[in-house]
C-alpha cells in the first residue's frame, strides 16, 4: 500500500549534535504526526501538526508542516542518549472514503559514544 | 492512568496454528486499532474497531480478523499462521470515532508473534 517516504533511513550521530529528518508523500495531508519508538515498546506520539506551515515544538524537538502539505520535518536539538530509537512520521490517508493512519518507513537514530 | 495493555508479550506458534492477541484500551477510549510491524519495516494498518464495530480494514487477508467487546477491549485472531506473520503486533486506542486527523492514538507495548 501507499507509504510515506522518510529520510534518512538511519543516522549515526554524536551526543550533542542536532538532528534533522523529513517525510514526504505524493498525497496532500491535513495532519502530520511524529512518533518515536523505543526498543521493545510501542510508538509514542511526539508532535502533531494540523496546518500547513505550522511549526510546533516539544522540548528539544521541533516539527514543521510543509507548505505544500506533502512533507514534514522533525528536528532534534542537542541530542542526548535517550533520543535513540526509531522515529516515524504518520498521516491519515483516505481510500474510497475510509481513512487510515499510514506510517512512514522510519528513521533509526543511533548515538555514537 | 493505565496505558494501553497487550497480552501476551510474546507468542510462539507453528505454521497452520491460530493465534489470539488481546488488547485493553485506555479507560474511556472507544476506538482500538491493530497494526503489524514486521522486522525492519514500518507499521502496517490492520484493523480499526469502534463501539464494537469494525470501521476499517487494511490490506490483509481474511485470516486476520478480530472483534471488540462491550468493555472496548479487543482481540486479534490470526488463522492458518504463515511464517511471514512473524511480527510485532501493536494495538492503539483513541478517544472517539472521528477521523484520525483529530484522534490521537496511544500505543501499547505490542505482542511479539513468532511463527516457526
Amino acid at each position: 500500500g501507499q507509504q510515506l517516504n522518510q529520510s534518512p533511513q538511519s543516522m549515526f550521530i554524536q551526543e550533542g549534535e542536532d538532528v534533522s529528518m523529513n517525510c514526504t508523500s505524493s498525497s496532500i495531508f491535513n495532519t502530520w504526526l511524529w512518533y518515536k519508538q523505543d526498543p521493545g515498546e510501542g510508538p509514542v506520539l511526539l508532535i502533531a501538526l494540523y496546518k500547513a506551515g505550522e511549526l510546533t515544538s516539544n522540548g528539544r524537538l521541533t516539527a514543521q508542516f510543509g507548505i505544500t502539505r506533502k512533507d514534514s520535518f522533525l528536528n532534534i536539538s542537542a541530542s542526548i542518549p535517550s533520543d535513540v530509537g526509531i522515529y516515524f512520521c504518520a498521516g491519515p490517508i483516505s481510500n474510497f472514503g475510509n481513512e487510515k493512519l499510514t506510517f512512514g518507513t522510519g528513521t533509526r537514530l543511533t548515538i555514537i559514544p | 492512568e493505565a496505558g494501553v495493555t497487550q497480552s501476551p508479550t510474546h507468542l510462539i506458534k507453528t505454521r497452520g496454528q491460530q493465534a489470539t492477541l488481546r488488547c485493553s484500551p485506555i479507560s474511556g477510549h472507544t476506538s482500538v486499532y491493530w497494526y503489524q510491524q514486521a522486522l525492519g519495516l514500518g507499521l502496517q494498518f490492520l484493523l480499526w474497531y469502534d463501539e464494537g464495530e469494525e470501521r476499517n480494514r487494511g490490506n490483509f487477508p481474511p485470516r486476520f480478523s478480530g472483534r471488540q467487546f462491550p468493555n472496548y477491549s479487543s482481540e486479534l485472531n490470526v488463522n492458518a499462521l504463515e511464517l511471514e506473520d512473524s511480527a510485532l503486533y501493536l494495538c492503539a486506542s483513541s478517544a472517539g470515532t472521528r477521523a484520525y486527523s483529530t484522534d490521537t492514538q496511544y500505543f501499547g507495548p505490542g505482542t511479539r508473534l513468532t511463527v516457526l
